[in-house]
């Protein structure tokens, strides 16, 4: 099936630091959405993709859907504590189940 | 409003017992799914709820038994489940089912089979 490669596994970075993952695909996608889960909890939405070369902010978060449609980036400004969690990219491709990354874990240090 | 609300959030069951998980939306999604995930792993698809009828079963053991009663609940029946469906069971919901659309999550139901 299709299989999403997420980088890096994991982030250990200091507080007010500029943080940046990725995710690629051998396979065309219509759609790349990034949700972030904090322990215990659910995912939740953090931005939406649908047209290539989209560049979209959502507050400190800015993500990208790439020229060629098999990648997309998350970029987290001034990271602050509460930003600690899972982040995991998303994507369609046709009329498919959304298809996960494995995730990135990110720890701030204060 | 984008809340999917579900319940219990924590459930202990032993290997014989028969238990439910609860989740309800009221978007006006017409798409429900129930994923399962373990520690450190991303969401595994295990139903998707597309217009109040089951349209894919990614080849869950029959131990989990979904059920749809409207389009704003989704259930999750439990019987006779083994230790290693231990894990976070999340249920979504999007406008319309599998297509580019947005799936939003509920807190998810932490199980314990003992």
């Amino acid at each position: 099936g299709q299989q999403l490669n997420q980088s890096p596994q994991s982030m250990f970075i200091q507080e007010g630091e500029d943080v940046s993952m990725n995710c690629t695909s051998s396979s065309i996608f219509n759609t790349w959405l990034w949700y972030k889960q904090d322990p215990g909890e659910g995912p939740v939405l953090l931005i939406a993709l649908y047209k290539a070369g989209e560049l979209t902010s959502n507050g400190r978060l800015t993500a990208q859907f790439g020229i060629t449609r098999k990648d997309s980036f998350l970029n987290i400004s001034a990271s602050i504590p509460s930003d600690v969690g899972i982040y995991f990219c998303a994507g369609h491709s046709g009329n498919t189940p959304l298809v996960f990354g494995k995730g990135t874990r990110l720890s701030v240090i204060a | 409003d984008t809340e999917v609300t579900q319940t219990p959030k924590h459930l202990v069951m032993g290997m014989t017992n028969k238990k439910s998980l609860k989740c309800e939306q009221h978007m006006g999604h017409r798409a429900m799914y129930w994923y399962k995930q373990k520690a450190k792993k991303p969401p595994e698809l295990m139903f998707v709820y597309s217009y109040e009828k089951l349209s894919i079963n990614e080849s869950v053991p029959s131990r989990f038994s979904p059920e749809c009663p409207n389009s704003s609940l989704l259930n999750l029946h439990l019987h006779a489940l083994q230790p290693e469906d231990s894990a976070l069971y999340l249920c979504a919901s999007s406008q319309v089912p599998h297509e580019s659309d947005e799936q939003y999550f509920g807190p998810g139901t932490r199980l314990t089979v003992t």
